[in-house]
């Protein structure tokens, strides 16, 4: 089976920080995307990737940016840490055309105090 | 744009009764349905996907869903609840988006999510 492995699953952080989310998916997928659930709102693209170095912002991409350097780990970085940010951060990977099955890491839930 | 909206923020059903969480969607040409079940502190997990063919579509863990066209809905049924489908599910309408390099993939919209809670 796909594994999609977030390194968090607990994270507080300052305001103003530097945060790093880091997800690791082993089944060679192509896509990667990077989601934030909110109660009452569900799940909402920040920002995906389709090939290493690629990537597109999704639908709330503001305060955020990502990494891909290496086919398996994509990573969210938010550059000055809100406390409008505290969510729950989603990962998923999936393969490449066709292929809507996403497999979902089990999330990062990040508070910014 | 495709839209997703679940009308049913919180369900609260009785264990062995029936089960029908509701979804309509938005999107211009045939959509590609979805609903995932996201177990409390776990990711989400797929538990049936329409893509053509037979309106009544089979999934994991007794589940079943029915595309209506005419109605622009894809509910999610199942007959008998068990205490453990207490959970929150999410209905998805995907389309084909082309990125950068005009390659094809899977792009997913969710709902807002739907509350199960299960009496015994």
């Amino acid at each position: 089976d796909v594994k999609v492995t977030q390194s968090s699953r607990y994270l507080v952080k300052r305001t103003g920080e530097k945060v790093f989310l880091e997800c690791v998916q082993d089944m060679d997928h192509e896509n990667m995307f990077w989601y934030r659930q909110d109660p009452g709102l569900g799940l909402r693209l920040i920002y995906f990737s389709y090939d290493v170095k690629m990537k597109e912002k999704g639908d709330i991409p503001e305060g955020y940016s990502v990494s891909r350097e290496k086919k398996e780990r994509f990573s969210l970085i938010l550059e000055s840490a809100s406390t409008n940010q505290t969510s729950m951060y989603l990962c998923a990977s999936s393969l490449w055309t066709g292929d809507y099955g996403y497999t979902f890491g089990s999330g990062t839930r990040l508070t910014v105090v | 744009a495709q839209s997703v909206t679940q009308p049913d923020i919180h369900i609260t059903v009785s264990e062995g009764a029936s089960l029908e969480l509701r979804c309509n969607y938005s999107y211009g040409a045939t959509p590609y349905l979805f609903w995932y079940v996201q177990s409390p502190g776990q990711g989400l997990q797929l538990l049936l996907k329409y893509f053509s063919g037979d309106t009544l579509v089979q999934g994991i863990k007794g589940f079943e869903a029915e595309f209506k066209r005419s109605q622009s809905s894809f509910n999610l049924r199942k007959p008998s609840v068990h205490w453990s489908d207490a959970a929150e599910y999410f209905c998805a309408v995907g389309r084909g988006h082309f990125n950068a390099g005009g390659t094809s993939y899977g792009k997913l919209t969710f709902g807002q999510g739907t509350i199960l809670t299960v009496h015994p």
